[in-house]
């Protein structure tokens, strides 16, 4: 069974630009999740769906993100205009069953604003 | 006060022995409680979850909950050098969906 991935795993953008990064989910699983780390700091929460739909975003941390899941399958979280402190690395995981079951994480795209 | 805290180390043992990582959450309120392993570079892999007070025991890996004192910890015993990486807690949230994370403790077995 594929796991969680992720696309692409290094980004390298200009303040100002625009990036998508991808995440599919392992094949079944409703729930998917962004999770982003910067350097020195915990992984934190970014948002949560189910299926489609947005069921909380609650860790977003400005109108510049934006989070989009079509048909409940892969999920693109794009960021626009890129600041600096966007630099992290962001993680998508996703579990089959919604509530405190295990969550399976991909490998992260690594994101460097300049 | 931050919500999930953990020692950074990074904590040392030798091959064989057992390592002890400890985490401490502020929310009192909090059920379910999980263990990553990272290794530089790589994806959280999930190792231990625990819900109950007491021990919960899964091959060398023993996650330990005490609700009263907001405290986890996860031993390993018999300690590989392949179990060197950095051990992450987390703690649900209340609505029990997002994870909440410490910074993690690093650990290094030396063979």
């Amino acid at each position: 069974e594929a796991g969680v991935t992720q696309f692409p795993s290094h980004s390298v953008i200009e303040k100002g630009q625009t990036v998508t990064l991808r995440c599919d989910p392992i094949s079944g699983h409703d729930n998917l999740y962004w999770y982003r780390r910067v350097m020195g700091k915990e992984i934190k929460f970014l948002l949560h769906f189910v299926k489609e739909s947005k069921q909380d975003e609650s860790g977003m941390p400005n109108n510049r993100f934006l989070a989009e899941r079509t048909g409940g399958t892969y999920s693109t979280l794009k960021v626009q205009p890129a600041e600096l402190e966007d630099s992290g690395v962001y993680f998508c995981a996703s579990s089959q069953v919604t509530g405190p079951y295990e969550q399976y994480f991909g490998p992260g795209t690594r994101l460097t604003v300049t | 006060q931050k919500e999930v805290e953990q020692n950074s180390g990074p904590l040392s043992v030798p091959e064989g022995a057992i390592a002890s990582l400890n985490c401490t959450y502020s929310d009192r309120g909090s059920q379910s409680f999980f263990w990553y392993r990272q290794y530089s570079g790589k994806s959280p892999e999930l190792i231990m979850f625990i819900y109950s007070n007491g021990d919960k025991e899964d091959g060398r890996f023993t996650a330990q909950l005490n609700k009263a004192s907001q405290y986890v910890s996860l031993l390993i015993r018999d300690s590989q050098p392949s179990d060197s990486a950095t051990y992450l807690c987390a703690v649900a949230n209340q609505a029990g969906t997002a994870l909440i994370f410490g910074k993690g403790t690093t650990l290094s077995v030396s063979s």
